[in-house]
């Protein structure tokens, strides 16, 4: 079965530093979304892109994340400098076209020290 | 703004007893999606609801839209261990198409 992959699966890094993670979505489908989970807040969604063009990250702290899309098959999601209250789950999910399910990756456990 | 709120937001229930959640929605939706979340697992889609009072029914779960499209549910009859996880509804962020998350329903099943 087809499946969203994400990496890495676990992350624990100190405050400060740089943190980088990467999704393949599902070949074909061409939008992609970045969540963020937390026990206190949910489902945030922070990004989404739709034929790899950025369409909306009203939800993303600017001044410290950053996500794109270099090509159809990697999308990234990046933090600096990282803080420890982003330590959370990070999901990356991919769909085949608007309103359509959307597909969830494994997630990225990130904890911040 | 837009917010789309579930309740009740955790649940215990006896094998073989029944479970509801409910969603709803501050605004009109045109489409709602169910997912359920297993304890450390990922998101996974159950059902799309599009049509005002639509009904649809999987096994021993039934999903329901509200006439006005503002509302929700999801209802398991009697419930199994198998059962036991995290089920969220998604609303569409206005005509885009983010979704908003709902805040889940944390279903646990006492065997």
């Amino acid at each position: 079965d087809a499946r969203v992959t994400q990496t890495p699966r676990h992350k624990v890094t100190e405050m400060g530093q740089e943190v980088t993670m990467r999704c393949q979505p599902i070949l074909g489908h061409n939008t992609v979304f970045w969540y963020r989970q937390t026990m206190m807040q949910g489902l945030e969604l922070l990004a989404y892109f739709r034929n790899r063009a950025p369409l909306d990250d009203s939800g993303m702290p600017k001044d410290r994340f950053s996500a794109e899309m270099p090509d159809a098959t990697l999308a990234t999601l990046k933090i600096q400098p990282s803080e420890p209250r982003d330590s959370a789950v990070y999901f990356c999910a991919s769909g085949p076209g608007n309103f359509q399910p959307q597909h969830f990756g494994d997630g990225t456990r990130l904890s911040i020290l | 703004g837009q917010q789309v709120m579930q309740i009740p937001q955790y649940q215990h229930v006896q094998e073989g007893e029944d479970f509801t959640t409910y969603c709803n929605s501050s605004t009109t939706l045109s489409n709602i999606q169910w997912y359920k979340q297993r304890p450390g697992g990922h998101p996974v889609f159950l059902i799309q609801l599009v049509k005002s009072g639509e009904v649809k029914k999987q096994k021993r779960l039934t999903f329901q839209f509200g006439e006005a499209k503002k509302n929700s549910s999801l209802h398991i009859t009697a419930t199994q261990t198998t059962d036991v996880g995290t089920y969220f509804c998604a609303g569409p962020k206005g005509t885009g198409n983010q979704f908003y998350f709902g805040t889940g329903t944390s279903l646990t099943v006492i065997p």
